[in-house]
Protein backbone atom coordinates (compact mmCIF):
# COMPACT_ATOMS: atom_id res chain seq x y z
CA UNK A 1 0.00 0.00 0.00
CA UNK A 2 1.29 3.22 -1.23
CA UNK A 3 0.90 6.03 2.01
CA UNK A 4 1.62 9.43 -0.72
CA UNK A 5 -0.48 8.66 -4.34
CA UNK A 6 1.16 11.08 -6.74
CA UNK A 7 -0.87 12.07 -10.13
CA UNK A 8 -0.94 11.75 -12.89
CA UNK A 9 1.54 9.07 -12.73
CA UNK A 10 3.23 9.98 -16.59
CA UNK A 11 2.53 13.87 -18.01
CA UNK A 12 4.30 14.71 -21.24
CA UNK A 13 3.72 18.42 -22.43
CA UNK A 14 5.55 20.73 -24.73
CA UNK A 15 7.62 23.81 -24.12
CA UNK A 16 6.49 26.89 -22.87
CA UNK A 17 2.81 24.78 -21.24
CA UNK A 18 2.09 25.15 -18.03
CA UNK A 19 1.71 21.73 -15.45
CA UNK A 20 0.31 20.79 -12.08
CA UNK A 21 0.83 17.10 -10.82
CA UNK A 22 -0.44 16.09 -6.90
CA UNK A 23 0.92 14.62 -3.97
CA UNK A 24 -2.13 13.04 -1.63
CA UNK A 25 -2.12 11.42 1.39
CA UNK A 26 -4.55 9.85 3.93
CA UNK A 27 -2.28 10.69 6.63
CA UNK A 28 -0.94 13.69 8.37
CA UNK A 29 3.03 14.61 7.86
CA UNK A 30 5.11 16.97 9.94
CA UNK A 31 6.87 18.03 6.27
CA UNK A 32 6.61 17.31 3.12
CA UNK A 33 9.36 17.26 0.63
CA UNK A 34 9.80 17.60 -3.16
CA UNK A 35 12.46 15.75 -5.28
CA UNK A 36 13.13 15.94 -8.61
CA UNK A 37 15.42 12.75 -10.33
CA UNK A 38 16.75 11.61 -13.27
CA UNK A 39 17.63 8.29 -14.70
CA UNK A 40 20.35 6.59 -12.90
CA UNK A 41 20.51 9.33 -10.25
CA UNK A 42 19.52 9.95 -6.99
CA UNK A 43 16.71 12.20 -6.36
CA UNK A 44 17.68 16.20 -5.92
CA UNK A 45 15.63 17.61 -3.06
CA UNK A 46 13.59 20.76 -4.85
CA UNK A 47 11.65 22.38 -1.47
CA UNK A 48 10.51 20.94 2.17
CA UNK A 49 6.96 22.36 2.97
CA UNK A 50 6.39 22.40 6.79
CA UNK A 51 3.22 24.80 7.56
CA UNK A 52 -0.47 23.87 6.08
CA UNK A 53 -1.12 26.18 3.57
CA UNK A 54 2.43 27.01 2.79
CA UNK A 55 3.52 27.90 -0.64
CA UNK A 56 6.80 28.46 -1.81
CA UNK A 57 8.06 29.67 -5.09
CA UNK A 58 11.71 28.18 -6.79
CA UNK A 59 12.24 30.00 -9.94
CA UNK A 60 9.09 28.67 -12.28
CA UNK A 61 8.38 26.03 -9.70
CA UNK A 62 5.66 26.70 -6.95
CA UNK A 63 4.64 24.04 -4.64
CA UNK A 64 1.70 23.97 -2.38
CA UNK A 65 1.05 22.53 0.96
CA UNK A 66 -2.37 21.33 1.99
CA UNK A 67 -4.22 23.31 5.24
CA UNK A 68 -4.93 19.68 6.70
CA UNK A 69 -1.13 18.97 5.38
CA UNK A 70 -2.11 16.17 4.29
CA UNK A 71 -1.47 16.82 0.30
CA UNK A 72 0.83 18.94 -2.16
CA UNK A 73 0.66 20.15 -5.27
CA UNK A 74 3.76 21.28 -7.66
CA UNK A 75 2.98 23.91 -10.56
CA UNK A 76 5.24 24.67 -13.20
CA UNK A 77 5.31 27.98 -15.33
CA UNK A 78 6.22 27.84 -19.29
CA UNK A 79 7.64 24.33 -19.02
CA UNK A 80 11.35 23.58 -20.30
CA UNK A 81 12.98 20.65 -21.18
CA UNK A 82 15.27 20.57 -18.48
CA UNK A 83 12.46 19.92 -16.34
CA UNK A 84 11.85 16.65 -17.46
CA UNK A 85 12.48 14.06 -14.67
CA UNK A 86 10.75 12.28 -12.15
CA UNK A 87 9.21 14.26 -9.30
CA UNK A 88 8.74 12.42 -6.14
CA UNK A 89 7.09 13.83 -3.03
CA UNK A 90 8.24 12.33 0.38
CA UNK A 91 6.58 12.80 3.56
CA UNK A 92 8.23 12.88 6.94
CA UNK A 93 7.57 10.81 9.49
CA UNK A 94 8.39 9.71 12.92
CA UNK A 95 12.59 9.31 13.02
CA UNK A 96 12.35 11.73 9.88
CA UNK A 97 12.18 8.88 7.79
CA UNK A 98 10.79 9.33 4.37
CA UNK A 99 7.62 7.71 2.93
CA UNK A 100 7.95 8.36 -1.06
CA UNK A 101 5.06 8.33 -3.55
CA UNK A 102 6.05 6.82 -7.03
CA UNK A 103 6.61 10.41 -8.66
CA UNK A 104 5.47 12.01 -11.38
CA UNK A 105 7.12 11.41 -14.53
CA UNK A 106 6.97 14.81 -16.58
CA UNK A 107 8.67 14.78 -20.09
CA UNK A 108 9.24 18.43 -21.94
CA UNK A 109 8.92 18.30 -25.57
CA UNK A 110 11.27 20.84 -27.43
CA UNK B 1 26.56 17.29 -5.88
CA UNK B 2 24.95 17.11 -2.43
CA UNK B 3 28.26 15.50 -1.08
CA UNK B 4 26.43 11.73 -0.35
CA UNK B 5 28.96 9.19 -1.95
CA UNK B 6 27.97 5.71 -2.65
CA UNK B 7 29.75 2.50 -3.95
CA UNK B 8 29.95 1.64 -6.04
CA UNK B 9 27.59 2.49 -8.96
CA UNK B 10 26.81 -0.35 -10.42
CA UNK B 11 27.19 -4.00 -9.56
CA UNK B 12 26.37 -7.81 -10.94
CA UNK B 13 25.28 -10.25 -8.51
CA UNK B 14 24.03 -14.07 -8.91
CA UNK B 15 20.86 -15.09 -6.66
CA UNK B 16 22.14 -16.68 -3.38
CA UNK B 17 25.42 -14.05 -3.04
CA UNK B 18 25.87 -11.74 -0.50
CA UNK B 19 26.22 -8.00 -1.42
CA UNK B 20 28.05 -4.80 0.55
CA UNK B 21 27.18 -1.77 -0.60
CA UNK B 22 29.15 1.44 0.77
CA UNK B 23 27.96 4.86 1.47
CA UNK B 24 29.86 8.00 2.74
CA UNK B 25 28.01 10.95 4.59
CA UNK B 26 27.93 14.31 3.81
CA UNK B 27 30.70 16.32 6.20
CA UNK B 28 28.59 17.51 9.69
CA UNK B 29 25.77 14.69 9.48
CA UNK B 30 25.13 11.72 11.64
CA UNK B 31 22.43 10.16 10.36
CA UNK B 32 21.99 8.07 7.47
CA UNK B 33 19.09 6.32 6.09
CA UNK B 34 19.23 3.17 3.03
CA UNK B 35 16.31 3.07 0.39
CA UNK B 36 15.67 0.71 -2.70
CA UNK B 37 14.18 1.85 -5.67
CA UNK B 38 12.68 -0.88 -7.93
CA UNK B 39 12.22 0.02 -11.41
CA UNK B 40 9.24 2.47 -11.59
CA UNK B 41 8.87 3.03 -8.12
CA UNK B 42 9.30 5.88 -5.51
CA UNK B 43 12.27 4.92 -2.38
CA UNK B 44 11.17 2.19 -0.07
CA UNK B 45 12.73 3.03 3.42
CA UNK B 46 14.96 -0.06 4.64
CA UNK B 47 17.22 1.46 7.75
CA UNK B 48 18.39 4.34 9.63
CA UNK B 49 21.36 4.58 11.42
CA UNK B 50 22.03 7.72 13.87
CA UNK B 51 25.17 7.05 16.18
CA UNK B 52 26.37 3.85 15.20
CA UNK B 53 22.92 2.12 16.04
CA UNK B 54 20.07 1.13 13.82
CA UNK B 55 16.95 3.70 14.90
CA UNK B 56 14.63 2.57 12.53
CA UNK B 57 13.41 -0.01 10.15
CA UNK B 58 11.36 -0.39 7.55
CA UNK B 59 9.23 -3.69 5.93
CA UNK B 60 12.67 -5.58 5.04
CA UNK B 61 13.82 -9.14 6.20
CA UNK B 62 16.96 -9.46 8.68
CA UNK B 63 18.52 -11.11 5.42
CA UNK B 64 19.02 -7.02 4.78
CA UNK B 65 21.38 -5.25 7.82
CA UNK B 66 23.87 -2.47 8.28
CA UNK B 67 26.52 -0.38 10.14
CA UNK B 68 27.38 2.96 10.78
CA UNK B 69 30.99 3.63 11.87
CA UNK B 70 32.41 6.38 13.79
CA UNK B 71 32.93 8.69 11.05
CA UNK B 72 29.05 8.14 10.50
CA UNK B 73 30.11 6.43 6.69
CA UNK B 74 27.27 3.23 6.65
CA UNK B 75 27.37 -0.01 4.81
CA UNK B 76 24.40 -1.77 3.34
CA UNK B 77 24.51 -5.52 3.59
CA UNK B 78 22.09 -8.23 1.65
CA UNK B 79 22.40 -11.79 2.19
CA UNK B 80 20.90 -14.50 -0.12
CA UNK B 81 20.53 -12.31 -2.72
CA UNK B 82 16.89 -13.01 -4.37
CA UNK B 83 16.13 -11.70 -8.22
CA UNK B 84 13.53 -8.94 -6.82
CA UNK B 85 16.41 -7.37 -4.90
CA UNK B 86 17.37 -5.75 -8.16
CA UNK B 87 16.97 -2.46 -7.38
CA UNK B 88 18.90 1.26 -7.36
CA UNK B 89 19.75 1.24 -3.45
CA UNK B 90 19.96 4.80 -2.16
CA UNK B 91 21.31 6.23 0.80
CA UNK B 92 20.55 9.48 2.18
CA UNK B 93 22.47 11.41 5.19
CA UNK B 94 21.13 14.14 7.29
CA UNK B 95 22.22 15.66 11.12
CA UNK B 96 19.83 14.49 13.49
CA UNK B 97 20.23 16.92 16.69
CA UNK B 98 17.56 15.73 18.89
CA UNK B 99 16.39 19.65 19.85
CA UNK B 100 13.39 20.62 17.59
CA UNK B 101 14.38 22.39 14.64
CA UNK B 102 18.15 20.94 14.52
CA UNK B 103 17.43 18.39 11.91
CA UNK B 104 18.86 18.88 8.68
CA UNK B 105 17.24 18.15 5.52
CA UNK B 106 18.07 14.78 3.98
CA UNK B 107 20.78 14.57 1.02
CA UNK B 108 21.27 11.75 -1.64
CA UNK B 109 23.59 9.80 -3.50
CA UNK B 110 23.78 8.55 -7.10
CA UNK B 111 22.80 5.56 -5.88
CA UNK B 112 24.20 1.58 -6.43
CA UNK B 113 21.88 -0.13 -9.24
CA UNK B 114 22.52 -3.73 -8.37
CA UNK B 115 21.40 -6.40 -11.00
CA UNK B 116 20.83 -10.04 -9.03
CA UNK B 117 20.92 -12.69 -12.12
Amino acid sequence: TQLLEQSPQFLSIQEGENLTVYCNSSSVFSSLQWYRQEPGEGPVLLVTVVTGGEVKKLKRLTFQFGDARKDSSLHITAAQPGDTGLYLCAGAGGNNRLAFGKGNQVVVIP
Amino acid sequence: ETGVTQSPTHLIKTRGQQVTLRCSSQSGHNTVSWYQQALGQGPQFIFQYYREEENGRGNFPPRFSGLQFPNYSSELNVNALELDDSALYLCASRYAGGRIGSNTEAFFGQGTRLTVV
